[in-house]
């Protein structure tokens, strides 16, 4: 069954460092997803990506985070300047189309910076 | 704005005792009500998706029902390896959405 696969698995990083965390979604997906799950709360939902170009995106999503899709098959997260309360796990999602859609995870970036 | 519960928090059973979890939902006009599976430090893993009142989704021991209000995952005689977080998004068809929005979770222990 296709998959979206997610690099690294853990990372851990000092405050203020730049981070990138990888996503390969599944190949015949066109939007493309990030989540964020902080430690005993709630799966919140960062940004969606499609064509290109950023279609919606959350509050939480400010000048400190970017997403890229760099070629055909990989879709990233920067986040530039990284802050304590960034530590959390990341999940990127991808499905077929727009709305009512079926949305994949993957299993996740553990984020925790120090 | 859009709000998911979840109720209970957490639910624990004996193998084989059936029940059923709750999301309460209100939505701008739902598109679709997922449910998600989670294991800890896992990805959610799709279970099912419903897009109108009075739909039913069954999957092995669970059954999803919804409502204009809420939606219901029902586990038949479950066993041990049901035991896991079981989450509850909304998607609504305001213009451009797309994201989801979660509940809180029911985490699930079964007891063998």
């Amino acid at each position: 069954e296709p998959e979206v696969t997610q690099t690294p698995s853990h990372q851990v990083t000092q405050m203020g460092q730049e981070v990138i965390l990888r996503c390969v979604p599944i190949s015949n997906h066109l939007y493309f997803y990030w989540y964020r799950q902080i430690l005993g709360q709630k799966v919140e939902f960062l940004v969606s990506f499609y064509n290109n170009e950023i279609s919606e995106k959350s509050e939480i999503f400010d000048d400190q985070f970017s997403v890229e899709r760099p070629d055909g098959s990989n879709f990233t997260l920067k986040i530039r300047s990284t802050k304590l309360e960034d530590s959390a796990m990341y999940f990127c999602a991808s499905s077929q189309t727009r709305g009512g859609n079926t949305i994949y995870f993957g299993e996740g970036s553990w984020l925790t910076v120090v | 704005e859009d709000q998911v519960t979840q109720s209970p928090e957490a639910l624990r059973l004996q193998e084989g005792e059936s029940s059923s979890l709750n999301c309460s939902y209100t939505v701008s006009g739902l598109r679709g009500l997922f449910w998600y599976r989670q294991d800890p430090g896992k990805g959610p893993e799709f279970l099912f998706t419903l897009y109108s009142a009075g739909e039913e989704k069954e999957k092995e021991r669970l059954k999803a029902t919804l409502t204009k209000k809420e939606s219901f995952l029902h586990i038949t005689a479950p066993k041990p390896e049901d035991s896991a977080t079981y989450l509850c998004a909304v998607q609504s068809h305001s213009q451009g959405a797309q994201k989801l929005v979660f509940g809180q979770g029911t985490r699930l222990t079964i007891n063998p």
